[in-house]
């Protein structure tokens, strides 16, 4: 079946590592996104890609990092210089031509918390 | 900037009954509009896109309204089961080349047995 996979679903990390958290997509969706979930707010644009190896920053880049070498793939690195790091993090694509490009999808979630 | 609302920010209601949930958004040059469910732990499920040409689109149960002029869209749920209980949430996108989506803050809905 065509989705959006996140990996891991739940991650641990102490004071000053990078973690990377994956997302893969098998849906031939050209945009990919990643947003920073918090409770009591909406949904926040760290990073958004259009086509591979390019990608623009969104509302809260500052702490992230990103790649799009392949189209499938847009993995988000939170780097020690992210302050507050902890919270819930979604991966999302979208076509943009032919029908319903309009449509985002998102993959199930990562939980990042900050030891 | 674009602010979309969701109001109330929690919702009871028994079993069967029928619901609406909104979604106000303060730029009502949108381009579409999109509902979404999200379960406790969980992304977002698509539940329903509305293009700005359009004034309602209908799935199953649930069936979403919106009118641009108002910065209003709504969501209704028909015969409201337990299995509906969760957060729906809203989005709109405001231009057919913008990679910006705002998204309001969900509504909780509980559906009691």
């Amino acid at each position: 079946d065509g989705g959006i996979t996140q990996s891991p679903k739940y991650l641990f990390r102490k004071e000053g590592q990078n973690v990377t958290l994956s997302c893969e997509q098998n849906l031939n969706h050209d945009a990919m996104y990643w947003y920073r979930q918090d409770p009591g707010q909406g949904l926040r644009l760290i990073y958004y890609s259009q086509i591979v190896n390019d990608f623009q920053k969104g509302d809260i880049a500052e702490g992230y990092s990103v790649s799009r070498e392949k189209k499938e793939s847009f993995p988000l690195t939170v780097t020690s210089a992210q302050k507050n790091p902890t919270a819930f993090y979604l991966c999302a694509s979208r076509k943009l031509a032919g029908g319903n490009t309009g449509e985002l999808f998102f993959g199930e979630g990562s939980r990042l918390t900050v030891l | 900037k674009q602010e979309v609302t969701q109001i109330p920010a929690a919702l009871s209601v028994p079993e069967g009954e029928n619901l609406v949930l909104n979604c106000s958004f303060t730029d009502s040059a949108i381009y579409n509009l999109q509902w979404f469910r999200q379960d406790p732990g969980k992304g977002l499920t698509s539940l329903l896109l509305i293009q700005s040409s359009q004034r309602e689109q209908t799935s199953g149960r649930l069936n979403a309204s919106l009118d641009k002029s108002s910065g209003r869209s709504t969501l209704y749920i028909a015969a409201s089961q337990p299995g509906d209980s969760a957060t729906y949430l809203c989005a709109v996108r405001l231009s057919n080349t913008g990679n910006q989506f705002y998204f309001g803050t969900g509504t909780s809905l509980t559906v009691i047995p």
